[in-house]
């Protein structure tokens, strides 16, 4: 247990619907993080937010919409995904998205999305 | 070129025996570096980071920098069936943001 937790952890979905994942942070951090994982592929980063503020969109289509509340919440919203959009999506915090050598992610479970 | 570079084929290892991960980057001014684990089915759970050169302990596995030749390798030593997962290699970017970068993975398998 990292203390990040994500919800829901399965989604199924069609192409037309709308849903949100949620993630939460209980470690005090002030970061969090969005990734995409793809069978055989890196994870990709997706958006960044550091003290609430998105301090990063890497190039992400805007089906994919991110909130971030507080520090401690992060939510991605989806709507009129493609089914290539289908794999697992990750949730990480840390301290900050300071330059420091010894910052680390820590991941949440993640949700994993299959869109039909 | 990729960013950071793993040998993605599978590894298998005997019980017992030491398993070598190597990871090459491409950012020289890359300072830290980190090893996840990843179960199948699970999250990447952070296993260790370096930042200097050479070696870093900690109990089972061992982290190795060397930045002049732009690698990083890990060390599981006397390797468990329980050790058997994908191991991925991240590098903090000089981009800012505390980005990481992140290799495929290498798969273990430890064999009893």
């Amino acid at each position: 247990e990292t203390g990040v937790t994500q919800t829901p952890r399965h989604l199924v979905m069609g192409m037309t619907n709308k849903k949100s994942l949620k993630c939460e942070q209980h470690l005090g951090h002030n970061a969090m993080y969005w990734y995409k994982q793809s069978a055989k592929k890196p994870l990709e980063l997706m958006f960044v937010y550091n003290f609430k503020e998105q301090t990063e969109n890497n190039s992400v289509p805007s089906r994919f919409s991110p909130e971030c509340p507080n520090s401690s919440h992060l939510f991605l919203h989806l709507h009129t995904l493609q089914p290539e959009d289908s794999a697992l999506y990750l949730c990480a915090s840390s301290q900050d998205t300071s330059s420091s050598s010894t910052d680390t992610q820590y991941f949440g479970p993640g949700t994993r999305l299959t869109v039909l | 070129q990729k960013e950071v570079e793993q040998n993605s084929g599978p590894l298998s290892v005997p019980e017992g025996a030491i398993a070598s991960l190597n990871c090459t980057y491409s950012d020289r001014g890359s300072q830290s570096f980190f090893w996840y684990r990843q179960y199948s089915g699970k999250s990447p759970e952070l296993i260790m980071f370096i930042y200097s050169n050479g070696d870093k302990e900690d109990g089972r596995f061992t982290a190795q920098l060397n930045k002049a030749s732009q690698y990083v390798s890990l060390l599981i030593r006397d390797s468990q069936p329980s050790d058997s997962a994908t191991y991925l290699c991240a590098v903090k970017e000089t981009r800012g943001n505390n980005r990481l970068a992140f290799g495929k993975g290498n798969q273990v398998v430890v064999i009893p």
